[in-house]
């Protein structure tokens, strides 16, 4: 098996301009979930989808960011504007299991590193 | 809210000997796993090992094993004849309705 994918590897991009992050989750698994990094707030969850509905998206910071499923092998998290503060390591990370919950375990993707200048 | 803390910021072992990482976390469920992930310079996030709260048994996985004490909260990861491909960021995660993870410990392990 390949993995969960994510695209691109790194991001640069400048404020104000749309970013968009791209997974590939892995075949069979029902959950999604993305994830930010950053040295000052560690690890975060930002949104999980479980068989593409969105589930929890407490965790996105504000409008700007949106993320969608249109079908069980993709996904998409935008930033839009961009700001500099978004710079960050962004994760996404897949799961299997009947109850499709965050209790199964999660295998995650190499991560986007995000520079927003 | 559910938090989980690692109050080792960094650690340091010899080859070949044991190190043991701390995690405590803070829940009023019953029902949960926790987890230990190690994320290596890649930045690539890797399962070590999972422990369902419900099991008494402390999960071990090779080299690796963790003390579990439900009671105190405290799910602490002992890595066992260390090397040097150990060496990375080690995360502590508590999942109950969400996944909630510690701010990591730097391992570095000396030659």
């Amino acid at each position: 098996d390949a993995g969960v994918i994510q695209s691109p590897r790194h991001e640069v991009t400048e404020m104000g301009q749309e970013v968009t992050l791209r997974c590939k989750p892995i075949s069979g698994h029902n959950s999604l979930f993305w994830y930010r990094q950053t040295m000052m707030r560690g690890l975060e969850l930002l949104i999980y989808f479980n068989n593409n509905v969105p589930i929890d998206d407490s965790g996105m910071p504000e409008d700007r960011f949106s993320a969608k499923m249109p079908n069980a092998s993709f996904s998409t998290l935008k930033i839009q504007p961009s700001e500099p503060r978004d710079s960050a390591v962004y994760f996404c990370a897949s799961s299997s299991g009947t109850s499709g919950s965050v209790k199964n375990i999660q295998y995650f993707g190499a991560g986007t590193r995000l520079s927003v200048l | 809210a559910q938090t989980v803390t690692q109050s080792q910021p960094e650690m340091s072992v010899q080859e070949a000997e044991t190190v043991t990482l701390s995690c405590t976390y803070d829940t009023s469920e019953s029902d949960y796993y926790l987890f230990w992930y190690k994320q290596p310079p890649s930045r690539q996030m890797i399962l070590v090992i999972r422990q369902e709260a419900y099991k008494q048994q402390n999960a071990t996985e090779n080299r690796f094993s963790v003390n579990f004490q439900k009671a105190a909260k405290s799910f602490s990861l002992k890595i066992s004849d260390s090397q040097l491909g150990d060496a990375a960021m080690y995360f502590c995660a508590y999942s109950g309705n969400k996944l909630v993870f510690g701010a990591g410990t730097i391992l570095r392990v000396k030659s």
